[in-house]
């Protein structure tokens, strides 16, 4: 069975410093993660995706992830947060030759000025 | 190129009636979806459908029914509408033929209330 936890509900930083949001899951089969972000009362949008390339992968808007599968992990980072960045962020995690999607539970990532 | 679009934006229905959302893709993707979200609970399946002409239920499919009308439209119909269905119903389509690899791409969502 997939499941994906976020470790966070929110996260809070100052603009200009890091972005961490964590994101650990479980596959009993080879997975495809996702990171997707959602703008208030907007639908859903893509920032980055792992399918079993490169481990390290590099989204929209500075966002990044590394796949560690040792650690069962896929975190999201950004080396500087953007006010505009303030938004919820959802892991998913999907078996790879499956259609089942699993969300975490998502991070709500406040920017301070 | 409108990608995914939903209707209505916004109901309110009574328990016990009922309704049906509506989405429509351009984007010629094969597989669409049906996901709800609750508050602290990110979103859940309900139903999917891998191509025209095929549903399948997901994760949380009861008191819901769905017809892949054809290519481009996939609705979500509510038989008997109760309270704990009053949530946000998002729409999502992606290519499919990539085994799980491919991206969604979502609607802007329908937020229902059940009183």
């Amino acid at each position: 069975a997939q499941s994906v936890t976020q470790l966070d509900s929110h996260v809070s930083v100052s603009e200009g410093t890091p972005v961490l949001l964590r994101c650990n899951y479980s596959s009993s089969y080879s997975p495809s993660l996702f990171w997707y972000v959602q703008h208030p009362n907007k639908g859903l949008q893509l920032l980055l995706k792992y399918t079993s390339a490169a481990t390290l992968v590099k989204g929209i808007n500075g966002f990044e992830a590394e796949f560690k599968k040792s650690e069962t992990s896929f975190h999201l980072t950004k080396p500087s947060a953007h006010m505009s960045d303030a938004a919820e962020y959802f892991c998913v995690v999907r078996v790879t030759g499956g259609f089942k999607t699993i969300f975490g539970a998502g991070t709500r990532l406040f920017v301070k000025a | 190129n409108a990608g995914v679009t939903q209707t209505p934006k916004f109901q309110v229905l009574k328990t016990g009636q009922s309704m049906t959302l509506q989405c429509a893709q351009d984007m010629n993707h094969n597989s669409m979806y049906w996901y709800r979200q609750d508050p602290g609970m990110g979103l859940r399946l309900i139903y999917y459908s891998a191509s025209e002409g095929t549903t399948d239920k997901g994760e949380v499919p009861n008191g819901y029914n769905v017809s892949r009308l054809n290519k481009r439209e996939f609705s979500l119909r509510l038989e008997s509408a109760a309270p704990s269905q009053t949530s946000v119903y998002f729409c999502a389509s992606s290519e499919g033929g990539l085994a799980g690899r491919e991206t969604q791409y979502f609607g802007p969502g329908t937020r229902l209330t059940v009183l």
